[in-house]
């Protein structure tokens, strides 16, 4: 249990779909976080919340569009997405935003996958 | 650009010692992470280095050198549930997280 929970952890999907990912964090963090885990590679930053706030969007394609309604909640909406989204999506807090420098702690991810 | 290098995968036997390797080249330092990963779960936070030298928490001890670029994660008496995906990520001078594609440790009895 790290304090940082993900809903659903699995979900199957087609392009033509609307779906959302849900992530509730239980340490009184006031960041959240979007990460993409594909295979063999290095996780990659999609979106940062501070103070519910975004402030910041790697370039992620605009058919990924997150929301943050309060410091512990986080969501993920997904629509017409593509095979290639397929990957693990990964949620995280911390306490003050990356600059912080505080410790990142991660949800067990939503293992998604696009047919 | 931006790099972190670490082998994709290590082999070792249950009760030995192992060291995992990770290079970087980043834009600035402001620390170095050590996480670990089992399959399907969360990574979890392992070890932070911003200063040269040892750190040593149980059986694992983490090295940085920023001279080098270079820093390790030594696994000791290794057990079973050591297997794992073990991830390094670079804090850089924007404080922007930079993570290498981790490394997949095997543990064989």
């Amino acid at each position: 249990e790290t304090g940082v929970t993900q809903t659903p952890r699995h979900l199957v999907m087609g392009m033509t779909n609307k779906k959302s990912l849900k992530c509730e964090q239980h340490l009184g963090h006031n960041a959240m976080y979007w990460y993409k885990q594909s295979a063999k590679k290095p996780l990659e930053l999609m979106f940062v919340y501070s103070l519910e706030e975004r402030v910041e969007n790697n370039s992620v394609p605009s058919r990924f569009s997150p929301e943050c309604p309060n410091s512990s909640h986080l969501f993920l909406h997904l629509h017409t997405l593509q095979p290639e989204d397929s990957a693990l999506y990964l949620c995280a807090s911390s306490q003050g935003g990356q600059d912080s420098g505080n410790t990142i702690y991660f949800g067990e991810g939503s293992w998604l996958t696009v047919v | 650009g931006q790099n972190i290098d670490q082998p994709t995968e290590m082999t070792a036997t249950e009760g030995a010692i192992v060291q995992i390797n990770c290079t970087y080249q980043t834009s600035g330092f402001n620390g170095l992470f050590w996480y670990q990963q089992h399959a399907g779960e969360a990574p979890t936070f392992l070890s932070y280095n911003v200063l040269d030298g040892l750190e040593e928490k149980g059986r694992f001890s983490s090295f940085l050198s920023r001279s080098k670029g270079y820093s390790y994660l030594l696994l000791k008496e290794l057990q079973m549930k050591d297997s794992a995906s073990y991830l390094c990520a670079v804090r850089d001078s924007n404080y922007q997280l930079i993570w290498g594609a981790g490394t997949k440790l095997i543990i064989k009895p």
